[in-house]
């Protein structure tokens, strides 16, 4: 879906460097989040962010931070990536009176 | 605890049979379902909801159905086709929650020709 876009779409890394994962939102929505999906697992929720404002932490944020540089723009970064952190990240968004999410394409990252 | 599972991570059918993928939730407090379809090197994809005060909902081709009584979900795709081949998790929200979906691991369906 066009609509939520994330930038880059591959990325290989080294441990130790800091790298940010970007995502992009045309929809309007004020809620954003960031999941993580590892092969034949669910999605864990790392970060989300009701409006610019405000930041949360999911169920898996260490080693990860976020910001939230407007209304359409919501980046992850890995402060001193590590190989376990190799994962499929997705971005997301949903109104602010629905529960259903809307999700980008996903940035697959490997860390060696 | 509180948590979303699926019985089959695998699905194998034939196109055109109908297929049915189930969901079991732990939580009784959640009155709000999700069923989301993800297709290879995708992101997932709404398909269709139910809240806690039905029972069915009927989408094209898919129907959800939820039990409450023993807390039970499944999505009925009816004549598939190879073009539902896909990852489909269901997803619960808490009645008063913070909107915050709990994702299952999915199901993997395969459609043969």
């Amino acid at each position: 879906d066009a609509d939520v876009t994330q930038t880059p779409r591959n990325r290989i890394t080294k441990t130790g460097k800091r790298i940010m994962l970007e995502c992009s939102q045309t929809k309007g929505h004020d809620r954003m989040y960031w999941y993580r999906q590892d092969p034949g697992l669910g999605l864990q929720l790392i970060y989300y962010s009701f409006d610019v404002k405000d930041i949360n932490k999911g169920e898996i944020s260490d080693g990860y931070s976020v910001s939230r540089q407007a209304q359409a723009k919501f980046s992850l970064s890995l402060e001193s990536a590590i190989p376990n952190q190799t994962a499929l990240y997705f971005c997301a968004t949903s109104d602010l009176l629905s529960e259903t999410q809307y999700f980008g394409p996903g940035t697959r990252l490997l860390v060696l | 605890g509180e948590s979303v599972g699926l019985h089959l991570p695998t699905l194998s059918v034939q196109e055109g049979d109908n297929s049915i993928i189930n969901c079991a939730y732990s939580n009784s407090a959640s009155d709000y379902f999700i069923w989301y379809k993800q297709e290879s090197g995708k992101g997932p994809q709404f398909i269709i909801d139910i809240r806690s005060n039905m029972d069915k909902r009927q989408g094209q081709r898919v129907t959800v159905l939820l039990n409450k009584t023993v807390k039970h979900l499944s999505l009925q795709i009816a004549a598939t086709q190879p073009g539902d081949s896909a990852v489909y998790f269901c997803a619960e929200n808490r009645e008063g929650g913070s909107y915050i979906p709990t994702f299952g691991r999915g199901t993997s369906l395969i459609v043969h020709p």
